[in-house]
C-alpha cells in the first residue's frame, strides 16, 4: 500500500532557529512530490512541487528536497517566524492517475 | 483572479438527508478533486474528474457521487448523510498533464450529521 508519513506530528520552536520537517513514502515511482501550508480553518496552500526528476526546490525561506531511492523529502525553513505557524503537509502523486496521497502532516507552532 | 470556491462554508444536516456540496472554480481547469479531512486520517480523497463528463471513484467514495456536466463545477453528493460523513471537504483543481502540476484548495466546507 502506498503511505506518506510525516514526522514529527507536532514541532515548537523559537522565532529564528532553522528547522526541518521530514516526509517518507513507501513507493519510490512518484510523478512528484507537494509540500502545502494549512492554517487552521482554511484549505491547503501549496508551497512547492518538486518534480520527480528533480532533487530540490526553493522558494524564498522555504527549501524541499527529494530522494527518491530512500523514499524521503524534507522540508527546511530558514529563519523560522511566528508567522510560519501552520499545518505543513507533504503529498505524493504516483503513477495511477493524479491521486495525491496525503501525509498526516507536522503542526509547526513559532514561538516569538 | 481566478479562484476556487466552495459553497456552503458550513453546514448542519440529519441522518438520511440528500445533501450536495458546490465547488466552482474559475481557473478553467480540466481536473478537479474532492477530498475530505478527518483527525487521525489526513486527507483523503472521494472522487475526481479529468473533465467534462468524466468521473472517477478515489479511496473512499461509498456514500458519495459527483457529476461533471461543465468545466467549473463539480458538485459532491450525499445520497443519504450519515455521521461518520461528518468532516471538513475540500475541493481541489488542476490544469495540464495529469496530475503533474499543482493542486489548487478551496476553502473547505465543514459538514456535521447528527
Amino acid at each position: 500500500k502506498q503511505e506518506v508519513t510525516q514526522i514529527p506530528a507536532a514541532l515548537s520552536v523559537p522565532e529564528g532557529e532553522n528547522l526541518v520537517l521530514n516526509c517518507s513514502f513507501t513507493d519510490s515511482a512518484i510523478y512528484n512530490l507537494q509540500w502545502f501550508r494549512q492554517d487552521p480553518g482554511k484549505g491547503l496552500t501549496s508551497l512547492l512541487l518538486i518534480q520527480s526528476s528533480q532533487r530540490e526546490q526553493t522558494s524564498g525561506r522555504l527549501n524541499a528536497s527529494l530522494d527518491k531511492s530512500s523514499g524521503r523529502s524534507t522540508l527546511y525553513i530558514a529563519a523560522s517566524q511566528p508567522g510560519d505557524s501552520a499545518t505543513y503537509l507533504c503529498a505524493v502523486l504516483y503513477n495511477q492517475g493524479g491521486k495525491l496521497i496525503f501525509g498526516q502532516g507536522t503542526e509547526l507552532s513559532v514561538k516569538p | 483572479d481566478a479562484e476556487i470556491t466552495q459553497s456552503p462554508r458550513h453546514k448542519i444536516t440529519e441522518t438520511g438527508r440528500q445533501v450536495t456540496l458546490a465547488c466552482h472554480q474559475t481557473w478553467n481547469h480540466n481536473n478537479m478533486f474532492w477530498y475530505r479531512q478527518d483527525l487521525g486520517h489526513g486527507l483523503r480523497l472521494i472522487h475526481y474528474s479529468y473533465g467534462v463528463q468524466d468521473t472517477n471513484k478515489g479511496e473512499v467514495s461509498d456514500g458519495y457521487s459527483v457529476s461533471r456536466s461543465n468545466t467549473e463545477d463539480l458538485p459532491l453528493t450525499l445520497e443519504s448523510a450519515a455521521s461518520s460523513q461528518t468532516s471538513v471537504y475540500f475541493c481541489a483543481s488542476s490544469e495540464y498533464g495529469r496530475g503533474l502540476d499543482t493542486q489548487y484548495f478551496g476553502p473547505g466546507t465543514r459538514l456535521t450529521v447528527l
